[in-house]
């Protein structure tokens, strides 16, 4: 199984911040990485897809990069609605996705 | 616009048997993998099987092979996570999914359900 780690596990930050998070896969993906963002006693929300690409009504202030190993997605400017939890996921082989353990974005 | 929409709350006794569903609206049921993960209080998403509707091809995590039962009727649209002898261990928040195979995710969840076991 490909495992996925996220750092940081949590961090704190304010409104208007640059916020940086990162995703490790055990062995090459490819750009097979998604990015979902999670609000308590929420289901789940796609953000990105294919490492970099914004999925339809998402902010621009969201973006992801990487390939292969290491990904990251950064929100450039924090709004108070985001605040939440961040997976990503790994996609490298259907259907053995596996997702990260998660990021909490706390306010500062 | 498309929707998942999930059986609510349930809440069991360890060694009694559960069946959730998940209903699809706005696209075409057969044509998209439909998927279940499982979501541990305070913890984070596992993914646990897939369904095909269209051929019910059925594909599961080895974490849940064995423990779940994945299944389908395209006549009315509807996936189900089924268990035959609940645990403890089984209480959690269960999402269905939709999978867009062009991009490899989920690009749709449903509003999930709880699943509680307790004696």
């Amino acid at each position: 199984d490909i495992q996925m780690t996220q750092s940081p596990s949590s961090v704190s930050a304010s409104v208007g911040d640059r916020v940086t998070i990162t995703c490790r896969a055990s062995q090459g993906i490819s750009s097979w990485l998604a990015w979902y963002q999670q609000k308590p006693g929420k289901a789940p929300k796609l953000l990105i897809y294919a490492a970099s690409s914004l999925q339809s009504g998402v902010p621009s202030r969201f973006s992801g990069s990487g390939s292969g190993t290491d990904f990251t997605l950064t929100i450039s400017s924090l709004q108070p609605e985001d605040f939440a939890t961040y997976y990503c996921q790994q996609a490298n082989s259907f259907p053995a996705y596996t997702f990260g353990q998660g990021t909490k974005l706390e306010i500062k | 616009e498309v929707q998942l929409v999930q059986s609510g709350a349930e809440v069991k006794k360890p060694g009694e048997s559960l069946k959730i569903s998940c209903k699809g609206s706005g696209y075409s049921f057969t044509s998209y993998w439909i998927g279940w993960v499982r979501q541990m209080p305070g913890k984070g998403l596992e993914w646990m099987g897939i369904i095909y509707p269209g051929d019910s091809d059925t594909r599961y995590s080895p974490s849940f092979q064995g423990q779940v039962t994945i299944s389908a009727d395209k006549s009315i649209s509807t996936a189900y996570l089924q268990w035959s002898s609940l645990k403890a261990s089984d209480t959690a928040m269960y999402y269905c999914v939709r999978h867009s195979s062009q991009h490899r995710v989920f690009d749709y969840w449903g509003q999930g359900t709880l699943v509680t076991v307790s004696s």
